[in-house]
């Protein structure tokens, strides 16, 4: 039973515009979410956070919105770079494991911004 | 500082050798873990290592083994490899709160 969905599997954006990638999770538990970018052939790299006690985490031109009562969050990308064409991935930690700070991640939402 | 490094960077096996996975890191982190990303599954834990000297199983541990051999390295171990075990092996150590650094992946191919 997956708990933390990402339902788009790919999303393409012109450049300039605004990317928003969803993702979904099932257990109220998780207290923390962080979105990873990977290009191909590299590992993923960590892109920004939010812990549940907000609603919003902004850097740069990335923001990351978390609606708690939907269990929702989403990452907003303006404006959009060819460079920021990659798969991202949706993770989150579940309260109460102690110092094995284990993540689980999404499937991924592959983003294409054409120039 | 390299972060964490992976040996080999590509692998193939024939089903039923053995290898083993290196991952080091030279960040002095405390916690490794083990994932593997097949397309379409996103990234699964396989194994990590809360702190040195200890290890735990993941979300899909069956088939493979790990040892925590210092701070510094987290190896992943497959005993008999299966076609299943094709995948993309990615390291990670956590850097601070929740985040966790990874390394570059082995690609891995069982024929």
């Amino acid at each position: 039973d997956q708990q933390v969905k990402q339902n788009s599997p790919s999303l393409s954006v012109q450049e300039g515009r605004i990317s928003i990638l969803n993702c979904d999770y099932t257990n109220s538990m998780f207290d923390y979410f962080l979105w990873y970018k990977k290009y191909p052939a590299e590992g993923p790299t960590f892109l920004i956070s939010i812990s549940s006690i907000k609603d919003k985490n902004e850097d740069g031109r990335f923001t990351v919105f978390l609606n708690k009562s939907a269990k929702h969050l989403s990452l907003h990308i303006v404006p959009s770079q060819p460079g920021d064409s990659a798969v991202y991935f949706c993770a989150a930690h579940l309260r109460g494991g102690g110092s094995n700070y284990k993540l689980t991640f999404g499937k991924g939402t592959l983003l294409t911004v054409n120039p | 500082n390299a972060g964490v490094t992976q040996t080999p960077k590509f692998q193939v096996l024939k089903t039923g050798q053995s290898m083993t996975l290196q991952c080091a890191q030279d960040m002095n982190h405390n916690s490794m873990y083990w994932y593997r990303q097949d397309p379409g599954m996103g990234l699964r834990l396989i194994y990590y290592s809360a702190s040195e000297g200890t290890t735990d199983k993941g979300e899909v541990p069956n088939g493979y083994n790990v040892s925590r051999l210092n701070k510094r390295e987290f190896s992943l171990r497959l005993e008999s490899a299966a076609p299943s075990q094709t995948s993309v092996y990615f390291c990670a150590s956590r850097v601070e709160h929740y985040e966790q650094y990874f390394g570059p992946g082995t690609r891995l191919t069982v024929t």
